[in-house]
């Protein structure tokens, strides 16, 4: 079974440019989780959709940070204007059951960005 | 609101050695626990869960925890290091959803 995907894997740019990441989750599974890793620091959710709708944004910085799930599949992270303490570790993971069921979250390798 | 505290940003063992990371826990509610660990430049993979059965949980390569209610602890053991295990490994709570709250990390060297 082919894993949770993600493009791309680094990515610099300078601040107040704009970047988007992708996220192609374990076949079949209806929840995608995007994290935010800091160096040094645990993930932190972001954002959390269940099929293609949103469960849980409330961490997400909605001034610059956007996030989508077209048609339940398929997800991606946008930053526009990025700032510097925006370099992180970009995580994605999927977990197969509904929300709420405390499922196994499945990671792909991230994406790395430097903002600078 | 549930947190996890991870004792120890960086662990050091010899090859062979017992390996103990250190995760305490708050939550007002019984709580769900994992070990994660992560590899460099790879995403986290599952080592282990508790999900209020056995409280001594055995996961992957050789590792396992015990959930300790009186010391709302949850550490992680292995009872014979391997070079292969060097890695940051991240405690994680979560309680009645599937909303993780990770730590800090710690980050586990071993020397041979």
């Amino acid at each position: 079974e082919a894993g949770v995907a993600q493009s791309p894997r680094y990515k610099i740019i300078e601040k107040r440019q704009s970047v988007a990441f992708w996220c192609n989750p374990i076949s079949g599974h209806a929840t995608l989780y995007w994290y935010q890793q800091i160096l040094g620091q645990g993930p932190k959710l972001l954002i959390q959709f269940q099929n293609n709708g949103v469960v849980d944004d409330s961490q997400l910085p909605k001034d610059r940070f956007s996030a989508e799930r077209l048609k339940g599949v398929d997800s991606t992270l946008k930053i526009q204007p990025a700032k510097l303490e925006d370099s992180a570790v970009y995580l994605c993971a999927s977990s197969p059951r509904r929300t709420g069921s405390t499922d196994t979250q499945y990671f792909g390798p991230g994406t790395r960005l430097t903002v600078l | 609101a549930q947190s996890v505290t991870q004792l120890g940003s960086h662990v050091s063992v010899s090859e062979g050695a017992l390996v103990l990371l250190r995760c305490n826990y708050s939550s007002s509610v019984p709580p769900y626990l994992f070990w994660y660990v992560q590899y460099p430049n790879q995403g986290l993979q599952l080592l282990l869960k508790y999900t209020s059965a056995a409280t001594l949980v055995k996961g992957i390569n050789g590792f396992e925890a015990e959930f300790k209610k009186s010391e709302t602890s949850f550490h992680l053991t292995k009872p014979s290091a391997h070079m292969s295990d060097a890695a940051e490994y991240f405690c994680a709570v979560s309680v009645n959803t599937d909303k993780l709250i990770f730590g800090t990390g710690t980050r586990l060297q071993v020397f041979p």
